[in-house]
């Protein structure tokens, strides 16, 4: 399979704990996304990596939240001390550079997290 | 800030029959996507609109970019069951590259 994968595909944690999320996007794509998405709502834009290079935050990552890309490959999602309010859809995108003003970004299947 | 509406949010429709969905932006783009979600599953790239008038068909599925307008729409001829999922509407914003999605039209095609 050669689509964006995620995992874990499901987190159920405890209020206060920490949490990681990975995504692996597809192999030539050097634009990776985070999103995170609540019920019943479109996904909200949470930050952008071009190759190892964090370019964009929204400003709904706070600082409990980072995401690195080390090497420009797979990215991670860490979520510091979680509160109810974080359970969500973490969806990961990705997509090429060099197709103009493509952007076309292809989503993974999601991590649903749930803080109890 | 670049708010995307797209109405209906709800939407029943039989069988057979046709319905559009809208999609309006707030400030210029030149990027407008149109994505599929199932329940429980992740989002799946239907069109990639670039330009004033574009038009792009897939099936029973057919989209269309008024910029000067801010305005795309979602045409689907003769629904089937098949078609019922939520489809959202997505504009990239001018000076970067997340893109801005609208809350969802939520379609169910009943017999």
């Amino acid at each position: 399979d050669t689509g964006v994968s995620q995992n874990p595909r499901h987190k159920i944690t405890k209020r206060g704990q920490n949490v990681t999320f990975r995504c692996d996007p597809i192999s030539e794509h050097n634009r990776l996304y985070w999103y995170r998405q609540t019920l019943g709502q479109g996904p909200e834009f949470l930050t952008y990596f071009q190759n190892e290079a964090q370019l964009e935050k929204s400003r709904l990552l706070s600082d409990r939240f980072s995401a690195e890309r080390p090497k420009g490959s797979f990215s991670t999602l860490e979520i510091q001390r979680t509160e109810q309010g974080d359970s969500a859809m973490y969806l990961c995108a990705s997509s090429p550079s060099g197709q103009g003003a493509m952007d076309e970004q292809f989503f993974g299947p999601g991590t649903r997290l749930t803080v109890l | 800030e670049l708010k995307v509406e797209q109405n209906p949010l709800f939407l029943s429709m039989q069988e057979g029959k046709n319905y559009t969905i809208y999609c309006n932006y707030s400030t210029t783009s030149d990027r407008l996507y149109w994505y599929r979600q199932d329940p429980g599953k992740s989002l799946e790239s239907l069109f990639v609109l670039l330009s004033n008038g574009a038009v792009k068909q897939e099936g029973r599925l057919m989209a269309s970019l008024d910029t000067k307008a801010r305005l795309s729409t979602l045409h689907i001829t003769a629904a089937v069951h098949d078609l019922s999922a939520t489809y959202f509407c997505a504009v990239g914003s001018y000076s970067g590259y997340a893109l801005n999605f609208g809350k969802g039209t939520s379609l169910l095609v009943t017999p």
